[in-house]
């Protein structure tokens, strides 16, 4: 079935680093792709998405391109803040459902 | 404008004690969903609602039940909490699916979760 898969955390960064946090997803299709991210204490919301191949998505500083030849759809962002510290989540539609698959989350803690 | 409400955000529970987990959207979205949030494994599917009326099974739906009477809300029930059930619990809405031939689905939008623990 479709699925997604990233990186494992945690992930510890100083701040002004150059972050990326993998995402590879297996799925029938070509679905739209998604980050959704968790501040702490919080629930999740939608940081960015693509809908097809090639398109980037972009938001807050991060980045992320819809790779079709290798089925990624990494996350990165030039330069972190301590503000930036939450939980980073994959996701993609499940083909044929109405169900939405995300992959297990990334700790991204950003230090001064 | 609230978006998506969850109440209680805290609650202990004996196992074998029964409760009802609340979510309610006030943006008209037809699609509701429970997920679970646990160490290492993510989110997980427990129920979810393409209308009013309407359930469907998702990853893990055994020990909860769920209801959707009114459109706005969508109820999670566990009957005789267990121990296992010990997590937090998010709601999420979305609008209808927007159909086109790349089959885009449109964000969800999630309530700040209910913290719940069973002993």
């Amino acid at each position: 079935g479709d699925s997604v898969t990233q990186m494992e955390g945690p992930v510890t960064l100083s701040e002004e680093a150059f972050l990326t946090i993998n995402c590879t997803y297996t799925a029938t299709g070509y679905p739209s792709l998604f980050w959704y991210v968790q501040y702490p204490g919080e629930g999740l919301q939608l940081l960015l998405k693509a809908t097809k191949a090639d398109d980037k998505g972009s938001n807050k500083g991060f980045e992320a391109t819809y790779r079709k030849e290798t089925t990624s759809f990494h996350l990165e962002k030039g330069s972190v803040q301590v503000s930036d510290s939450a939980v980073y989540f994959c996701a993609l539609p499940q083909g044929g459902s109405e169900k939405l698959v995300f992959g297990k989350g990334t700790k991204l803690t950003v230090n001064p | 404008n609230a978006g998506v409400t969850q109440t209680p955000k805290f609650r202990v529970l004996k196992t074998g004690q029964s409760m009802t987990l609340l979510c309610a959207q006030d943006m008209n979205h037809e699609y509701m969903y429970w997920y679970r949030q646990d160490p290492g494994m993510g989110l997980r599917l427990i129920h979810y609602s393409v209308g009013e009326g309407t359930t469907a099974k998702g990853e893990v739906p055994d020990g909860y039940n769920v209801s959707r009477l009114k459109k706005q809300n969508f109820l999670l029930g566990l009957e005789s909490a267990a121990p296992s059930q010990t997590s937090v619990y998010f709601c999420a809405s979305r609008p209808n699916r927007i159909p086109t031939i790349r089959s885009y689905n449109s964000p969800l939008h999630f309530g700040n979760g209910t913290r719940l623990t069973v002993t």
